[in-house]
């Protein structure tokens, strides 16, 4: 089965830049979406297809994808960004997500 | 903007059936694929299976052997039925929703209802 893997956490000091990585086989022939989830709340859409944020996200939230690595960057990262994020992919009809990052803004 | 509304039995024995249902308010039905993801006690994410307005079902193999989705278009809801739950199955379930399209790119998860904490106990 396809597996994606992203690091447990990352720790950002606030206005600089996170990046949030996503790894699977051939990641980049696949588009890659990225959810925000903050505690107690149900995930988020922050960005679909490799690198478009949805309506109403914030422009310092941007995504990449090549090669195995799809990359979620947040730059200018504020306390308010301090969530799991976790990467989807679909293989053979199946939905994928990765195991979540834990970002913590200190 | 669409709302989706979950209910269901919150609490269950080892070996009993789970049934939620998800009400869809305020969007279109038809022209999305309705799905179920859930979320054990901290932990990540994981993809149930899903269901369209035609009835069309696509099941995550891992879960296809006990899992069941329907859908109700005059109600504009679909449910989950899973059977013989155990403790492992214990998790906040979410309905969620999602393009039906022929294009891949748009097949993300843009709208997610509140979710609903499934306890398996004895």
């Amino acid at each position: 089965s396809y597996e994606l893997t992203q690091p447990p956490s990352v720790s950002v000091s606030p206005g600089q830049t996170a990046s949030i990585t996503c790894s699977g086989d051939k990641l980049g022939n696949r588009y890659a979406c990225w959810y925000q989830q903050k505690p107690g709340q149900s995930p988020v859409l922050v960005i679909s297809q490799d690198a478009k944020r949805p309506s109403g996200i914030p422009e310092r939230f941007s995504g990449s994808n090549s090669g195995n690595t799809a990359t979620l960057t947040i730059s200018g990262t504020q306390a308010m960004d301090e969530a799991d994020y976790y990467c989807q992919a679909w293989d053979s009809g199946i939905a994928v997500f990765g195991g979540g990052t834990k970002l913590t803004v200190l | 903007q669409v709302q989706l509304q979950q209910w269901g039995a919150g609490l269950l024995k080892p070996s009993e059936t789970l049934s939620l249902t998800c009400a869809v308010y305020t969007g279109s039905f038809s022209g999305y694929y309705w799905s179920w993801i859930r979320q054990p006690p901290g932990k990540g994410l994981e993809w149930i299976g899903e269901i369209n307005h035609r009835g069309d079902t696509n099941y995550n193999p891992s879960l296809k052997s006990r899992l069941t989705i329907s859908v109700d278009t005059s109600k504009n809801q679909f449910s989950l039925k899973l059977t013989s739950m155990a403790a492992a199955d214990t998790a906040v379930y979410y309905c969620v929703r999602r393009l039906d399209g022929a294009a891949a790119g748009l097949h993300f998860f843009d709208s997610w209802g509140q979710g609903a904490l499934v306890t398996v106990s004895s």
